[in-house]
């Protein structure tokens, strides 16, 4: 089964709106990853947050992650048409696993 | 070129055959990693090399999958007497040193159909 768990599983926005994708896991981990992929495309790293953090910033982006839940947020303020894509948490077990287990994605629609 | 390259993008065969997909990974980067995905669902561990320890097959499916990586660089995924669900893109990713802290870098995938 997978680490990670994304929702909604798809979401339809208009530019300009915000967009929230939470992803949940299931075992403790040492960091967290999002990902972005394209239609036809390898996946882009986005952010990571590490388990002591709580909050990270990267541009139009905002992520958190309340280890206490299991659970974390993607955040696109202000999104454009050009964020259409599929966005993919993944985890690193702690425990000395060195591979990253990713969630089934959340397909977002951003409508001019 | 700097990032993941993947050869083909596209194969498609005939069930049966044998198939041999191909990943170059940044120059530098000892860990490399392989994925599956079939369509509109997430990615599914399939192996993982760093340097020269001996690789995490954990995710093959199955015998007929097999990978190697040869001097710490190129990788070849192969897939003997394909079957039909084994149609799904193939991708490969790598990273530094293969640390939990450190973002994978994808190639575009291989498309693989079998029919």
């Amino acid at each position: 089964s997978q680490q990670g768990e994304e929702d909604p599983q798809a979401l339809s926005i208009q530019e300009g709106e915000n967009a929230t994708m939470n992803c949940s896991y299931k075992t403790s981990i040492n960091n967290l990853q999002w990902y972005r992929q394209n239609s036809g495309r390898g996946l882009v790293h986005l952010i990571l947050i590490r388990s002591n953090e709580r909050e990270k910033h990267s541009g139009r982006l905002r992520v958190t992650l309340d280890t206490s839940k299991k659970s974390s947020s993607l955040l696109i303020t202000a999104s454009r048409a050009a964020d259409t894509a599929s966005y993919f948490c993944a985890t690193d077990k702690s425990g000395g696993y060195n591979k990253l287990i990713f969630g089934a994605g959340t397909r977002l629609a951003v409508h001019p | 070129g700097a990032g993941v390259s993947q050869s083909p993008s596209n194969k498609v065969t005939e069930k049966g055959k044998d198939v041999e997909l191909r990943c170059d990974p940044i120059s530098g980067h000892t860990a490399l990693y392989w994925y599956r995905q079939s369509l509109g669902q997430g990615l599914e561990f399939l192996i993982y090399f760093q340097g020269n320890s001996a690789p995490d097959k954990s995710g093959l499916p199955s015998d007929r999958f097999s990978a190697e990586r040869t001097g710490g660089s190129v990788s070849t995924l192969t897939i003997q007497r394909t079957q039909q669900e084994d149609s799904a893109v193939y991708l490969c990713a790598s990273s530094g040193q293969g640390l939990g802290n450190q973002p994978q870098h994808f190639g575009d995938g291989t498309r693989l159909s079998i029919l």
